[in-house]
């Protein structure tokens, strides 16, 4: 089934450790996404990728990294996690930066102790 | 700043009508989203308004006027599985997408 995959859907995690969220999609959508979302807040953008090769900061990029070495794969690092970055991660993807609609994955709730 | 206003909860009797409004200030516009998200769920696609109007999608439609800043959803014939939160998203002149807190919409029989 066509979509977006996300890795882990959970996960615990002691602050200071290294996490990569994963995310892939086969869709050969050029832009993807990543956002985190908690209670009484929208959707917040981390980073953004308009296609291959290029990443770009959202709003709330401090503490997160992205790469994007090709078309389907757009991870999410966090390089020393710390308690303020549990949250429910989503990825998503739309065919272009400015068109189409967002696909978004299963989400990934992530808990930093 | 740009910003986006929604209820932050609502509630409706099934089988009936319910509107959810949506207000934005945004530097440019470029299409307005509506996406639902039951709880624990990903969001997912609804409708999408970049003229003037209502988008009619079965038992969904969607409202846009861009003079006033203003969107509606509205939803007939409630059904219990339409207790979920909308996402109302606005896509400003750059091209980004600026998103509301979302309505939780609870529906009682």
């Amino acid at each position: 089934i066509a979509g977006i995959t996300q890795a882990p859907t959970s996960q615990i995690l002691a602050a200071g450790r290294r996490m990569t969220l994963r995310c892939t999609q086969d869709m050969r959508h050029n832009a993807m996404y990543w956002y985190r979302q908690d209670l009484g807040l929208g959707l917040r953008l981390i980073h953004y990728s308009n296609t291959a090769g290029t990443t770009g900061k959202g709003e709330v990029p401090d503490g997160y990294s992205v790469s994007r070495a090709n078309t389907d794969d757009f991870p999410l690092t966090l390089a020393s996690a710390v308690p303020s970055q549990t949250s429910v991660y989503f990825c998503a993807s739309s065919e272009g930066p400015d068109t189409g609609e967002l696909f978004f994955g299963e989400g990934s709730r992530l808990t930093v102790l | 700043g740009q910003n986006i206003d929604q209820p932050t909860e609502m509630t409706a009797t099934e089988g009936a009508i319910v509107q959810i409004n949506c207000t934005y200030q945004t530097s440019g516009f470029n299409g307005l989203f509506w996406y639902q998200q039951h709880a624990g769920e990903a969001p997912t696609f609804l409708s999408y308004n970049v003229l003037d109007g209502l988008e009619e999608k079965g038992r969904f439609s969607s409202f846009l006027s861009r003079s006033k800043g203003y969107s509606y959803l509205l939803l007939k014939e409630l059904q219990m599985k339409d207790s979920a939160s909308y996402l109302c998203a606005v896509r400003d002149g750059s091209y980004q997408l600026i998103w509301g807190a979302g309505t939780k919409l609870i529906i009682k029989p």
